[in-house]
């Protein structure tokens, strides 16, 4: 049984381009989750999405950034004209149930976006 | 908003010494987990707590989570070299989607 995927596992972009980061949740799980870290911090929350669906996007920049979920496919985060300060490491998990069902969250290994 | 605090920030230990790490929370939760980073990692659940005043262990680590379910420590009895890592403490408010991390205690184990 195949955990959390995430593609790229490293992205080198330049400022201005853009970055599309992949997740796939484990099999049978059908809400994702999108946190960022920076080095030596915490994680911050970002998005929450069942299939076709944002269920919270508080934690979620208001410019630049979007997520999706499609019914098929991976859920993708999207950074347009990305700045030095949008280096980070984004993670992806995923739950089996509602995220008010108490539900543990399975975490990806991650993507480390370098903006130079 | 909720906040999740997290203390301290980084502990450096002698093999064999304990180590506790505590989460206060701001608001009340319906549950706190625990989750720990290795260095260059991604975080691993260690465990859920959702009663008032529940106690859960698992070897070495003790879980607790208070009476008022604010606030939650880890405890490790004689650490070990292999105990190195950030280890968060995240919770969720009651009907809320959001699981809020606080910003982890760092472990530094010397042997």
């Amino acid at each position: 049984n195949a955990g959390v995927m995430q593609n790229p596992r490293h992205l080198v972009r330049r400022r201005g381009q853009e970055a599309r980061l992949r997740c796939s949740p484990m099999k049978g799980h059908s809400h994702v989750y999108w946190y960022r870290q920076l080095p030596e911090e915490g994680l911050k929350f970002m998005v929450y999405l069942q299939k076709e669906n944002i269920i919270d996007e508080s934690g979620m920049p208001k410019e630049r950034f979007s997520a999706e979920f499609p019914k098929e496919g991976p859920s993708i985060l999207r950074i347009q004209q990305v700045v030095r300060g949008d280096s980070a490491a984004y993670f992806c998990a995923s739950s089996p149930l509602k995220a008010r069902d108490d539900s543990t969250q399975y975490f990806g290994p991650g993507t480390r976006l370098l903006v130079l | 908003g909720q906040q999740v605090m997290q203390i301290p920030q980084y502990q450096h230990v002698q093999e064999g010494e304990d180590f506790t790490t505590y989460c206060n929370s701001s608001t009340t939760l319906s549950n706190i987990q625990w989750y720990k980073q290795r260095p260059g990692g991604h975080p691993v659940f260690l465990i859920q707590l959702v009663k008032s005043g529940e106690v859960k262990k698992q070897k070495r680590l003790t879980f607790q989570f208070g009476e008022a379910k604010k606030n939650s420590s880890l405890h490790i009895t004689a650490t070990q070299t292999t105990d190195v890592g950030t280890y968060f403490c995240a919770g969720r408010n009651t009907g809320g989607f959001k699981t809020i991390f606080g910003a982890g205690t760092r472990l530094f184990v010397k042997a």
